[in-house]
């Protein structure tokens, strides 16, 4: 089973910064948190990930709690391609097993 | 660079028939998945391949699920018989292992309808 808790859907504005929660209660020191995006008729695509301290890359920025137990994925421009579905997912590294859940469909609204 | 290529990208049969799914991962890609992605969820992991060796194969349905990889690049993942309950998109994704690899790369899928 997932080991995240995320909204089904969401909406956002265009050109607005879209900020994606996700709840990892139970994660584990030694966990990171991932996040990819799964666009229409495409497999996931990998976003970014981290383990303690916040993140940024040229697609997003993921900020995670002090106490590790909750997350959000900022899309700071958000473009009607960014129309997808996203997942969080809490993994031990690059070799662990991704178990994603049912994620978070977000809609850019023009 | 290339991406992960599968075939077809969509396939319809009768209950009871055999399919094939075919993937060619990214070149130099060592570690090669399979997943189940039905109506709504997340993917699941059928199997993972490191070369030719299938490292975990415990949620493949070895009863009418197969898959290889015999010469450590292309691999096809097989139903016989396929049920109705089959019907699903089948992902593969590949991923270079060494050398700080990057994450995994997925293809577009193959959307299996069995009627």
């Amino acid at each position: 089973d997932a080991k995240t808790t995320q909204p089904p859907s969401m909406d956002c504005a265009e050109g607005r910064a879209a900020n994606l929660p996700c709840n990892h209660s139970t994660i584990s020191g030694n966990e990171y948190v991932y996040w990819y995006r799964q666009i229409h008729s495409q497999g996931p695509q990998y976003i970014i990930h981290g383990l303690k301290n916040n993140e940024t890359n040229e697609m997003a920025s993921l900020i995670i709690t002090e106490d590790r137990k909750s997350s959000t994925l900022i899309l700071p421009h958000a473009t009607l391609r960014d129309t997808a579905v996203y997942y969080c997912i809490v993994r031990l590294n690059r070799d662990d097993k991704i178990i994603f859940g049912k994620g978070t469909r977000l809609h850019i609204l023009p | 660079e290339a991406g992960v290529v599968q075939s077809p990208r969509y396939k319809i049969i009768e209950k009871k028939q055999p399919v094939a799914f075919w993937c060619n991962p990214i070149s130099g890609h060592n570690t090669l998945y399979w997943y189940r992605q039905n109506l709504g969820q997340g993917p699941e992991l059928l199997i993972r391949y490191e070369n030719e060796e299938a490292v975990d194969d415990s949620q493949l349905p070895k009863d009418r699920f197969s898959a290889e990889r015999l010469k450590g690049v292309d691999s096809t993942l097989k139903i016989q018989p396929a049920e109705l309950g089959d019907s699903a998109v089948y992902l593969c994704a590949s991923r270079r292992t060494s050398g700080g690899a990057p994450e995994q790369y997925f293809g577009p899928g193959t959307r299996l309808t069995v009627t």
